[in-house]
């Protein structure tokens, strides 16, 4: 059964820290990983995308990682800033077209 | 450009009822995603649509079923409502099945009385 965990479900941390947010699936068989922000009510905004043939992936403050062998992936936010205060959520896409997400990681950054 | 489009915003309805939910993908995309999310979890993945033809789904029951038009535009149905049906559902669209990043709609904010 596939199944994608985040850990930790809540993270509080003052503006300025670097801050990982984690991600780990049980089928190593994935197509792509894709990291995702949600502000509360609305939509997923796409973050970074990493192929699997990656390792990882880079955006501004943002750095993603990918290991599939252990079934892993970081979300590495630098000099982290109050409107990154969200949920972040990470999701699996495996070969037979099926997409899985996390519960995510509930973010807030204090002034 | 426009976004991926979704209607209606909200929407109330009451236990065996029907609902129609309809997604208008990024103009170029070919692939559309439909997703039911919980208030305190994660989406969780219902259909995909890929060339009018479905690519993929997730375990949901007959009751949920969905469609594309030659548009790329789609549409989701839900049949015989029941009280757990109430959540956000989110479609996404992206230009081909697997390599590209999903683009996500503001969703649809469906309760079920």
């Amino acid at each position: 059964k596939q199944e994608v965990t985040q850990i930790p479900a809540a993270l509080s941390v003052p503006e300025g820290e670097n801050l990982v947010l984690n991600c780990s699936f049980t089928d190593s068989a994935i197509y792509n990983l894709q990291w995702f922000r949600q502000d509360p009510g609305k939509g997923l905004t796409s973050l970074l995308l990493i192929q699997s043939s990656q390792r990882e992936q880079t955006s501004g403050r943002l750095n993603a990682s990918l290991d599939k062998s252990s079934g892993r992936s970081t979300l590495y936010i630098a000099a982290s800033q109050p409107g990154d205060s969200a949920t972040y959520l990470c999701a699996v896409l495996y070969n037979f077209n099926k997409f899985y997400f996390g519960s995510g990681t509930k973010l807030n950054v204090k002034p | 450009d426009a976004g991926v489009t979704q209607s209606p915003t909200h929407l109330i309805k009451t236990r065996g009822q029907h609902v129609t939910l309809r997604c208008s993908p990024i103009s170029g995309h070919k692939s559309v995603s439909w997703y039911q999310q919980v208030l305190g979890q994660g989406p969780q993945f219902i259909f995909q649509y890929y060339e009018k033809e479905e690519r993929g789904r997730g375990n949901f029951p007959d009751r949920f079923s969905a469609r594309q038009f030659p548009n790329y535009s789609s549409e989701l149905n839900v049949n015989a409502l029941l009280l757990g049906d109430s959540a956000l559902y989110l479609c996404a669209s992206s230009l081909a099945v697997r390599t590209d990043t999903q683009y996500f709609g503001p969703g649809t904010r469906l309760t079920v009385l």
